[in-house]
């Protein structure tokens, strides 16, 4: 069975950069074709981030352009997230997902909180 | 982020029904499948509806959802106490490149 899993740093200071892993486990991120960062804050509720494709393309929604890189790693069954020029507006609980198309995500990792403080 | 409205909170009792709406417009919902989502406490996010009336394998008919023009809802029958929850709708802006959103979330209680 597909699971996800997100790792990274709980803590982040202003101004660096929040990177995050998606592990894949139960199957092969290549067999599916798009994957996606969505984050959570009290503030904004559930917000998406961008997605990375199967060929190793990306898209991004335009609040986060500017600063985000999505990757894709076949040799680790993962995909990644990086965040740049952090603020405390970006503590959220950040979660992977996938697209399983028609704009709906099927299956999500349980998430990881991440606080931006110095 | 949130240009879909959704009521901040709904309550109802156990075994009874709620609906919760998801108000958007014509290019978003209006033009766009919808999904629902089911977000517990400390567990990953669940998706509930996907193409406005789906449901995947394994959730429970008393779940269900429909659109009118620029409006969905989801609707949720036979309330159990685990039912307590956020849940989210989400679907895609047309006429924004990278358009994929989420409304802002409705906290169900079940009294």
């Amino acid at each position: 069975q597909l699971q996800l899993q997100e790792s990274g740093p709980g803590l982040v200071k202003p101004s660096g950069t929040l990177s995050l892993t998606c592990s894949v486990s139960g199957g092969s991120v290549v067999s599916y074709k798009w994957w996606t960062w969505v984050r959570q804050s009290p503030a904004q509720g559930l917000e998406w981030i961008g997605e990375v494709y199967q060929t190793g393309s990306t898209i991004y929604h335009n609040s986060f352009k500017s600063r985000v890189a999505m990757s894709f790693d076949e040799s680790n069954n993962s995909f990644s997230l990086e965040l740049h020029s952090v603020t405390a507006a970006d503590t959220a609980v950040y979660y992977c997902a996938r697209h399983r198309g028609s704009n709906a995500f099927d299956l999500w990792g349980p998430g990881t909180a991440v606080i931006v403080s110095s | 982020q949130s240009v879909l409205t959704q009521p901040p909170s709904v309550s109802a009792a156990p075994g009874h029904s709620v609906t919760i709406s998801c108000s958007g417009g014509t290019s978003d919902i209006g033009d766009n499948y919808v999904s629902w989502y089911q977000l517990l406490p400390g567990t990953a996010p669940k998706l509930l509806i996907y193409e406005t009336s789906q449901r995947p394998s394994g959730v429970p008919d008393r779940f269900s959802a429909s659109k009118s023009g620029t409006s969905a809802t989801l609707h949720i029958a036979g309330l159990q106490t685990g039912d307590e929850a956020d849940y989210f709708c989400g679907t895609w802006d047309s006429n924004v490149y990278a358009g994929r959103m989420f409304g802002g979330g409705t906290k169900l209680t079940v009294l």
